[in-house]
This record gives structure tokens, C-alpha cells and sequence, in this order.
């Protein structure tokens, strides 16, 4: 199976940029997906195929990388961010998601 | 307008069976694929299993032998069982739907999902 390592945590100040990388263990293209997790919540899908932004969410969020290598960015990030992000590959099999990385706003 | 919404038991003894249900609208399952993707209390999204649009399944490796998924196309309805339950089996459980168009694909839609407990 595909693995994907994410940072676990992570803290910045509003206003502030942070990326959040996604390394896959084998290369899955640009079959890469972001979701937004926040507490008690299902998760929201933010970017698709590695860079597409899914319709409704804040253009603060973009997404680059394409073979292994993957990152998040939120460029300023606001209170309302903080949650657990995941990626999730779709170009092997089985899809596999991320471990998480919880973003904290301090 | 698409909506998932899962329904089961919250509570499940050792060694038993879990069945839950995904009853859909909006969309019809003879042209779109639903998983279930699970999530243990305080921990990451893990991929259980899909049921695709041609009636085909997949499930997870570490899971498949517990594991069935089967559909009700006439009611909107996606079952997941899986026999001899633990506790590390207690989590939630979402069903969400996989839209896939050229140019796009990724878990667009989310059911609430449903907890599942197992303990005695």
C-alpha cells in the first residue's frame, strides 16, 4: 500500500503562511487530495489533483508538488483553520489517506 | 441536492457482526461509486472499502477477510458488514461518495457518519 507521511502538528500566528507537506512512499502522479478536518466534523474536501482548488473554498488555500512530494498552503491562515488536514491518493491501490497534520492557530 | 446518511448500531459486542447502512439521495449509485472510510476515536482516516458503480467492490487488505459490501440500487442504500468485531474496530464510520468527472475526482460529498462501539 501507498503510505503517506505528514508532520503531525503545527503551530502558527494569524496572518502568518504555513505549508503542510505529504510525502507518498511511491510516486502517485498528481492523484493527490486534500480535506479539511475540523472537531466533530466530516471531512471537506479543499484541493484535488494536487492544485485544484474545490469549488467554495477560500483562495488562500492552494495546493503544488506532483510524483511523491506534496504541499498544502494557507497564505494567511485565520483562526477558522485551525483543524487536521489529510491527504489521500488515489493513483494506486488501495486509496490511503495521510496520517493528519492538526494545525493549531495560536 | 447529494446527502449520504449512515445508520447502525452504536454499540456492537466482541466477536459480533456490524451492519450499518448508507442510505443516499440526489445522486444514483448505478453512476457513482460510495466508500466507507472509518476513524478511531482521536485518530486518522483510514480507507475501509467501496462498492463502484457497475456493482464491483474493494475493500482493504488488512480488512477484506471480515469484510462485505453490498448495495439496494431500488432504495438509494449501501451496506457494509464485518464479522468478528474488536475493540480496535471501534470508530466512526463515514460513507462518502467518490465524484470522478474528467478533470476531477475526490471525496466531494460526506455522510455524518455513525459511532461504533465495541465493547461488552
Amino acid at each position: 500500500d501507498t503510505v503517506l507521511t505528514q508532520s503531525p502538528a503545527l503551530a502558527v500566528s494569524p496572518g502568518e503562511r504555513v505549508t503542510i507537506s505529504c510525502r507518498a512512499s511511491e510516486s502517485v502522479s498528481t492523484l493527490m487530495h486534500w480535506y479539511q478536518q475540523k472537531p466533530g466534523q466530516q471531512p471537506t474536501l479543499l484541493i484535488y489533483l494536487a492544485s485544484n482548488l474545490e469549488s467554495g473554498v477560500p483562495a488562500r488555500f492552494s495546493g503544488s508538488g506532483s510524483g511523491t512530494d506534496f504541499t498544502l498552503t494557507i497564505d494567511p491562515v485565520e483562526a477558522d483553520d485551525t483543524a487536521t488536514y489529510y491527504c489521500q491518493q488515489s493513483w494506486n491501490d488501495p486509496l490511503t489517506f495521510g496520517s493528519g497534520t492538526k494545525l493549531e492557530i495560536k | 441536492q447529494v446527502q449520504l446518511k449512515e445508520s447502525g448500531p452504536g454499540l456492537v459486542q466482541p466477536s459480533q457482526t456490524l451492519s450499518l447502512t448508507c442510505t443516499v439521495s440526489g445522486f444514483s449509485l448505478t453512476s457513482n461509486s460510495v466508500h466507507w472510510v472509518r476513524q478511531p476515536p482521536g485518530k486518522g482516516l483510514e480507507w475501509v472499502g467501496a462498492i463502484w458503480s457497475g456493482g464491483s467492490t474493494d475493500y482493504n487488505s488488512a480488512l477484506k477477510s471480515r469484510l462485505s459490501i453490498s448495495r439496494d440500487t431500488s432504495k438509494s442504500q449501501v451496506f457494509l458488514k464485518m464479522n468478528s468485531l474488536q475493540t480496535e474496530d471501534t470508530a466512526i464510520y463515514f460513507c462518502t461518495r467518490w465524484h470522478y468527472y474528467d478533470g476531477y475526482e475526490g471525496f466531494a460529498y460526506w455522510g455524518q457518519g455513525t459511532l461504533v462501539t465495541v465493547s461488552s
